[in-house]
């Protein structure tokens, strides 16, 4: 068990550049979730993945935000014609269903700083 | 629309004395908690969780938390801290989503310093 990955770990780019995220889950999970944290606050809740399936998005995810899980392994994060209010720490984690605790294992996060 | 409150932004204790963090939660049913701790350039790692049962539970390194209904609380409890201790502290109440996922919603955090 390996745990979850993400790549890149920091990203900077200038305001109206594309950007990609990847996470690769534990390997054996089939419950993805993506969550945004700004400075000083909690992680909050954008899109969850069970397989390849797009379950669920949260308000927070405007159309400039996609993601995908193509072969319900790992997952992408792009968002389009960043802005500076998308500065902020991009965390992936993964759970396994039928597990009874249902715990989320988060990776170390991707830092977006938009200049 | 569940939410958690956690009121102290910032606390500071001596390496050895006890500690305790407050936190109060909304959520319609019965909630689903947990604390997690976050320290500079790691991911969030799980101290403990409550879901049904006892009311006391205990999670990994030494911490352990009081589920109180009455009082819509969870608040995290060490005996006796140790500097590396040092971080940040946040609580969540899991709701369920489709297919049987599980959202968490955050506190604010809490940054512990310990003084040696």
């Amino acid at each position: 068990d390996t745990g979850v990955s993400q790549d890149p770990r920091h990203k900077i780019t200038k305001r109206g550049q594309n950007v990609t995220f990847r996470c690769d889950p534990i390997s054996e999970h089939n419950r993805l979730y993506w969550y945004r944290q700004t400075l000083g606050q909690g992680p909050e809740f954008l899109t969850y993945f069970q397989n390849e399936a797009q379950l669920e998005k949260s308000r927070l995810l405007s159309d400039r935000f996609s993601a995908e899980r193509p072969k319900g392994s790992f997952s992408t994060l792009e968002i389009q014609r960043t802005e500076q209010g998308d500065s902020a720490m991009y965390l992936c984690a993964s759970s396994l269903k039928g597990a009874d605790t249902n715990e989320q294992f988060f990776g170390p996060g991707t830092r977006l700083t938009v200049l | 629309a569940q939410s958690v409150t956690q009121p102290d932004i910032h606390i500071t204790v001596s390496e050895g004395a006890s500690l305790e963090l407050r936190c109060n939660y909304s959520y319609g049913a019965t909630p689903y908690l947990f604390w997690y701790v976050q320290s500079p350039g790691q991911g969030l790692q799980l101290l403990l969780k409550y879901f049904s049962g006892d009311t006391l539970v205990q999670g990994i390194k030494g911490f352990e938390a009081e589920f109180k209904r009455s009082q819509s609380s969870f608040n995290l409890r060490k005996p006796s801290v140790h500097w590396s201790d040092a971080a940040e502290y946040f609580c969540a109440v899991g709701g369920s989503l489709t297919g049987g996922g599980n959202k968490l919603t955050f506190g604010t955090g809490t940054q512990l310093k310990v003084e040696l």
